[in-house]
């Protein structure tokens, strides 16, 4: 079971700011927020992960709320070729120890 | 520009036959990850390995589904026998370690008839 809540889409404009929300409220302290995307039917692509400070590279910024409960992915500029699905994703507990688990994500529409 | 790759890329075949799927970890990648993706279930993790060992493959049908790393630059999937239910797109992915970051494959995309 996915341990993050996202919104199922959003709307962009093209060149404007995409903001990316994501609820993670039974995160555990040592726990690493991460975030990839799928463009159409290619494999998920990292993009950006943190654990408490913000993080900026060279595809997005990573906003981490003071309690961790919560995260923004920040496109700065979006493109049409931002189109995607975004998936937040935090580890979960398994037999073999910590794996990652890929919810329903938001599908993020960055119209012209 | 190391890549995780996937052979085939496509594959079609009847119910009841044998399939396998291959992927090559990005070299110097000790963890190995399989998905399957389809529309109704999204990505789903079906296993992974660390120092070609499997840790977890309790997102797998055991019944008919066996994945193995015979070296450290190969991983396979196999499904015996195949059933329509199990086409899907699936992935591949590599990394450094279970929470690290994963380089996902092209995928395989599956169609049983």
């Amino acid at each position: 079971d996915a341990k993050t809540t996202q919104p199922p889409s959003m709307d962009c404009a093209e060149g404007r700011a995409a903001n990316l929300p994501c609820n993670h409220s039974t995160i555990s302290g040592n726990e690493y927020v991460y975030w990839y995307r799928q463009i159409h039917s290619q494999g998920p692509q990292y993009i950006i992960h943190g654990l408490k400070n913000n993080e900026t590279n060279e595809m997005a910024s990573l906003i981490i709320t003071e309690d961790r409960k919560s995260s923004t992915l920040i496109l700065p500029h979006a493109t049409l070729r931002d189109t995607a699905v975004y998936y937040c994703i935090v580890r979960v507990a398994g037999t073999g120890g910590f794996k990652t688990i890929f919810g329903a994500g938001t599908r993020l529409f960055v119209k012209a | 520009d190391a890549r995780v790759t996937q052979t085939p890329r496509d594959k079609v075949t009847e119910m009841g036959q044998e399939v396998t799927m291959r992927c090559q970890p990005i070299l110097g990648h000790n963890t190995v990850f399989w998905y399957r993706q389809t529309m109704m279930q999204g990505l789903e993790l079906l296993a992974y390995f660390r120092n070609r060992a499997p840790l977890d493959d309790s997102g797998m049908p055991k019944d008919r589904f066996s994945a193995e790393m015979p070296d450290a630059t190969l991983a396979t999937l196999k499904i015996q026998p195949s059933e329509p239910r199990d086409s899907a797109v699936y992935f591949c992915a590599s990394g450094t370690g279970i929470g690290e970051t994963q380089y996902f494959g092209p995928g395989t995309r599956l169609l049983v008839l």
